[in-house]
């Protein structure tokens, strides 16, 4: 059972392009949630994706889209990067088991923004 | 305004002794709790979960305890291996809309020592 995917794993761009991630989730999931973790922080939420819409989005500017395909696979692209876009970029799948949804994470893709 | 506290940043502890992992939460709609286990160059591994009408759950050598009252938790390890060495994060979601998002603590780095 492959668990969840990200590509590319690391990713070097300079400020001001435009960069797009990608997320395959779990099996049997059909929700992806994108994270941000900077150096020596937790991860923070970025958005969710459900039904290929925007289901909730946390406190980042609209330079950061997304979007879910057909196969609940997802993108993450983030336009006109700023050296502090540089970060462990998180993706997690889950589906919904009643009232709570456990969050199973990918190994992430490691972006340096110079 | 950190909702999720770990003020401990980093614990030691010998090879076969218990370890204890502590968290702070300050909003009350929090209602299910997660703990994640991070090695270096990997995405955060689910570990345990805890529902708020509950107050211990247990999966192995690692029980998790919830304090409403407190708004606290801890993750207990009995043994600790040097397997177990890794950045621990404790992590929280609400009901509804806020049961999407996982708001996570800034982790601790618990070394085991053989």
């Amino acid at each position: 059972d492959a668990g969840v995917t990200q590509s590319p794993t690391h990713l070097i761009k300079t400020r001001g392009q435009q960069v797009t991630l990608r997320c395959s989730p779990k099996s049997g999931h059909d929700t992806v949630s994108w994270y941000q973790q900077a150096l020596g922080q937790g991860p923070q939420f970025i958005f969710q994706y459900y039904e290929e819409e925007e289901r909730q989005r946390g406190n980042f500017p609209d330079r950061f889209s997304g979007h879910q395909f057909p196969n609940y696979s997802s993108e993450l692209n983030v336009n006109a990067l700023l050296l502090g876009d540089s970060a462990l970029y998180l993706c997690a799948s889950s589906t919904i088991s009643g009232s709570q949804e456990t969050q199973y994470f990918g190994p992430g893709t490691r972006l340096l923004v110079l | 305004d950190q909702q999720v506290k770990q003020n401990s940043p980093s614990l030691s502890v010998q090879e076969g002794r218990i370890s204890i992992l502590n968290c702070d939460y300050t909003n009350s709609m929090f209602d299910y709790f997660l703990w994640y286990k991070k090695y270096p160059a990997e995405g955060p591994t689910f570990l345990i979960s805890i529902s708020s009408i509950k107050d211990k759950n247990e999966d192995g050598r690692f029980t998790v305890f919830l304090n409403k009252s407190a708004k606290h938790l801890s993750l207990h390890i009995v043994p600790s291996q040097p397997g177990d060495s890794a950045v621990y994060f404790c992590a929280a979601s609400g009901i509804g809309r806020s049961a999407r998002q996982l708001t996570f603590g800034s982790g601790t780095q618990l070394t085991v020592l053989p």
